[in-house]
C-alpha cells in the first residue's frame, strides 16, 4: 500500500527560527509538489519537483527532492506569521494522480 | 473569469439522497480529479478522468458516481448519500505534461 508520511504533523515554531518538514513515500516517482492551504481555503501549489536533486526556493521556503531516498523536504528559514499554514506534499504516481500527505500544520508564534 | 469552478460551495442533505457536486474548468485541461479532505487524512483521490468519456477510480471511489461528456465538466454523485461522506471535496485539473493540479474553492458537504 502506497503511504506517503509527513513529520511532523504539527509544528509550533517561533518568528525567526528555521525549521525543516520531511516528506516520507513509499513508491518509486520522480515528481512531487508541495501545497499550501490556510484555514477554510483551497490549496495553493507552492513547489513542482521533477526529478532527482531538484531544489526549488521562494522566499522563506525552500524545497528539495531525493528520489533513491524517497524523501522530500520543505525548509523554512527565519519564520514569519504569515507562513502559518498547512502544508501538504503530494507524490505523482502515475498519469497526474497525486497522492496527498495527512499536512503539516505550521503556526508560527510571535 | 478562467479558472475551475465548484458548486455548490454549501450543502446539507439526508442520508439516503441522491447530490450531485458540479466542476467546472476554463482552462480545457485534459485530466480532472475529485478528492475529498477529511481531518486525520489528508486528501484522498475519489475518481480522476484524463480525458472527455475517460474516467477511473481513485483510492475512495465506493458510494460515488463520476461522468466526463465535455471536457470542461466533471459532475461527482453521491447516488444515495451517507454520514460516512460528509467532508469538503476538492475538484481539480491538470495538464499532462505539467502534472501540478489547480484546485477548486471546495464544496463543503454535511449529510444528516
Amino acid at each position: 500500500e502506497l503511504k506517503v508520511e509527513q513529520n511532523p504533523l504539527f509544528l509550533s515554531m517561533q518568528e525567526g527560527k528555521n525549521y525543516t518538514i520531511y516528506c516520507n513515500y513509499s513508491t518509486t516517482s520522480d515528481r512531487l509538489y508541495w501545497y499550501r492551504q490556510d484555514p477554510g481555503k483551497s490549496l495553493e501549489s507552492l513547489f513542482v519537483l521533477l526529478s532527482n536533486g531538484a531544489v526549488k526556493q521562494e522566499g522563506r521556503l525552500m524545497a528539495s527532492l531525493d528520489t533513491k531516498a524517497r524523501l522530500s523536504t520543505l525548509h523554512i528559514t527565519a519564520a514569519v506569521h504569515d507562513l502559518s499554514a498547512t502544508y501538504f506534499c503530494a507524490v505523482d504516481i502515475e498519469a497526474n494522480k497525486l497522492i496527498f500527505g495527512t499536512g503539516t500544520l505550521l503556526a508560527v508564534q510571535p | 473569469d478562467a479558472g475551475i469552478t465548484q458548486s455548490p460551495r454549501y450543502k446539507i442533505t439526508e442520508t439516503g439522497r441522491q447530490v450531485t457536486l458540479m466542476c467546472h474548468q476554463t482552462w480545457s485541461h485534459s485530466y480532472m480529479f475529485w478528492y475529498r479532505q477529511d481531518l486525520g487524512h489528508g486528501l484522498r483521490l475519489i475518481y480522476y478522468s484524463a480525458a472527455a468519456d475517460i474516467t477511473d477510480k481513485g483510492e475512495v471511489p465506493d458510494g460515488y458516481v463520476v461522468s466526463r461528456s465535455k471536457t470542461e465538466n466533471f459532475p461527482l454523485t453521491l447516488e444515495s448519500a451517507t454520514r460516512s461522506q460528509t467532508s469538503v471535496y476538492f475538484c481539480a485539473s491538470s495538464e499532462p505534461d505539467v502534472g501540478e493540479l489547480f484546485f477548486g474553492e471546495g464544496s463543503r458537504l454535511t449529510v444528516l
